[in-house]
C-alpha cells in the first residue's frame, strides 16, 4: 500500500461549486497534516494545517479522521483561482521525512 | 527568516552529459532536506532525503546521485544522463512539520 493516495482527477467543477478531495495514508504514526497547493509549473506551497479537531481558513476546510486514515480538504464557492494541483502530506515526527501524495487537480470552469 | 535558493532555473543539457544541480538554505540549522522530481502531467516522486551531513536516502534506483556536504547545502548529480531524467527538479527542507520548496529547475535532456 502507498504511503500517501489520492484521487489524481482531474475534478472538474463549475465556478461557485463545492468540492471535496480525500487522502489516505497508512502510517498510523503520522502526527500533523497539511495540505499543499501547486500550480502549473510551480512549487508547491503550503495551503493550511489539517488539525484533529477540523479547522477553517475562509473558503477551506480541512478535517482529520485517525480511526480511518484519512484527511480531506473541502473548497466552498470555488473560484477559478482555485484551479492547482493540491497536495496531501503527512509529517511522522522526530527526524523522519515529510510524505507527500502525488496530488489531485482540481480545474474550475468558468 | 529562512529562505531556501535552487539553481539553475532551466537547463537543457545533451544525453549523456553529467549533471550538477545545487541547493542552499538559510535560516535554519540542521534541516532535513528533498530532492524531488516531478515529470510532465504526474505527482511529485521523492528521490533523495537526508537528515544530517553525508547521510543521504534513496527512495528509488535511478540514473541520479544526491550529496550533502555541508549542513545546508544538497546537490543532486549525475554522471551521464538519459533522456528519462527530463523532468522539474524541487529541492526542499524541513525542521519538523512542514517542508518548503524551492523554485524547482526545469530539466530537458536533448
Amino acid at each position: 500500500r502507498k504511503e500517501v493516495e489520492q484521487d489524481p482527477g482531474p475534478f472538474n467543477v463549475p465556478e461557485g461549486a463545492t468540492v471535496a478531495f480525500n487522502c489516505t495514508y497508512s502510517n498510523s504514526a503520522s502526527q500533523s497534516f497539511f495540505w499543499y497547493r501547486q500550480d502549473c509549473r510551480k512549487e508547491p506551497k503550503l495551503l493550511m494545517s489539517v488539525y484533529s479537531s477540523g479547522n477553517e481558513d475562509g473558503r477551506f476546510t480541512a478535517q482529520l479522521n485517525r480511526a480511518s486514515q484519512y484527511i480531506s480538504l473541502l473548497i466552498r464557492d470555488s473560484k477559478l483561482s482555485d484551479s492547482a494541483t493540491y497536495l496531501c502530506v503527512y509529517w511522522s515526527g522526530g527526524y523522519q521525512k515529510v510524505t507527500f501524495g502525488t496530488g489531485t487537480k482540481l480545474q474550475v470552469i468558468p | 527568516s529562512q529562505t531556501i535558493h535552487q539553481w539553475p532555473a532551466t537547463l537543457v543539457q545533451p544525453v549523456g552529459s553529467p549533471l550538477s544541480l545545487e541547493c542552499t538554505v538559510e535560516g535554519t540549522s540542521n534541516p532535513n532536506l528533498y530532492w524531488y522530481r516531478q515529470a510532465a502531467g504526474r505527482g511529485l516522486q521523492l528521490l533523495f532525503y537526508s537528515v544530517g551531513i553525508g547521510q543521504i536516502s534513496s527512495e528509488v534506483p535511478q540514473n541520479l546521485s544526491a550529496s550533502r556536504p555541508q549542513d545546508r547545502q544538497f546537490i543532486l548529480s549525475s554522471k551521464k544522463l538519459l533522456l528519462s531524467d527530463s523532468g522539474f527538479y524541487l529541492c526542499a527542507w524541513s525542521v519538523q512539520r512542514e517542508a518548503f520548496f524551492g523554485q524547482g529547475t526545469r530539466l530537458t535532456v536533448v
